[in-house]
């Protein structure tokens, strides 16, 4: 079946510094990939995509890009800030079904 | 507009009782879909509903659950004898359809209790 592991938290950054989070992904056929965010109190929210392999989605500051070679989606920011504090999701989309299946999450806390 | 949103945002309830959590999503999305989440954990897929029919309920966990879609927008799961286990938030999510790479938009979730 479909599973994704992220890089396990907590993570903490002072401000300014660069954010890596790893995700990787088994799955069958070519599924898209996604990352969610959670801030505080507040539902699940898309922070960015990519469909299909070698596509970098990005969104304020975030990138990650598809690697179908080492089925990987990383996050990455250059500048962390403290509203980045949240936590991170990885997923995937089946393309065969409607359903995601994510990561464990990894929650990021970033200092002045 | 209006996002996914779900009702209600708490629930207390006694082992063995019989809950229901309502789900409204997003005007004119075709697709719903019913997630778990449990502390420190990602959401769980548990069904997911292509209009009225349930397209795939692979994810129910036993015959104690279910969820409906009657008219094709709102839609409720149904949880009877609660057990402690089911404590979790239950999430749901709508996408304007089932295509490929398709955003699900995601409410901010019910939070249940089984005492």
């Amino acid at each position: 079946g479909n599973s994704v592991t992220q890089m396990e938290g907590p993570v903490t950054l002072s401000e300014e510094a660069f954010l890596t989070i790893n995700c990787t992904y088994t799955a069958t056929g070519y599924p898209s990939l996604f990352w969610y965010v959670q801030y505080p109190g507040e539902g699940l929210q898309l922070l960015l995509k990519a469909t299909k392999a070698d596509d970098k989605g990005s969104n304020k500051g975030f990138e990650a890009t598809y690697r179908k070679e080492t089925t990987s989606f990383h996050l990455e920011k250059g500048s962390v800030q403290v509203s980045d504090s949240a936590v991170y999701f990885c997923a995937l989309l089946d393309t065969n079904a409607g359903k995601s299946t994510f990561g464990d999450g990894t929650t990021l806390t970033v200092k002045p | 507009g209006a996002g996914v949103s779900q009702t209600p945002s708490n629930k207390v309830t006694e082992k063995g009782k019989y809950v229901e959590l309502r789900c409204d999503p997003i005007s004119g999305h075709t697709a719903l879909y019913w997630y778990r989440q449990s502390l420190g954990q990602g959401p769980e897929f548990l069904i997911y509903f292509q209009g009225t029919g349930a397209a795939d309920d692979s994810g129910l966990p036993n015959d104690r659950f279910f969820a409906v879609r009657p008219e094709g927008s709102v839609s409720t799961l149904k949880i009877q004898r609660t057990e402690r286990g089911d404590s979790a938030v239950y999430l749901c999510a709508s996408s304007l359809s089932t295509g490929f790479g398709e955003t699900q938009y995601f409410g901010p979730g019910t939070r249940l209790l089984v005492l």
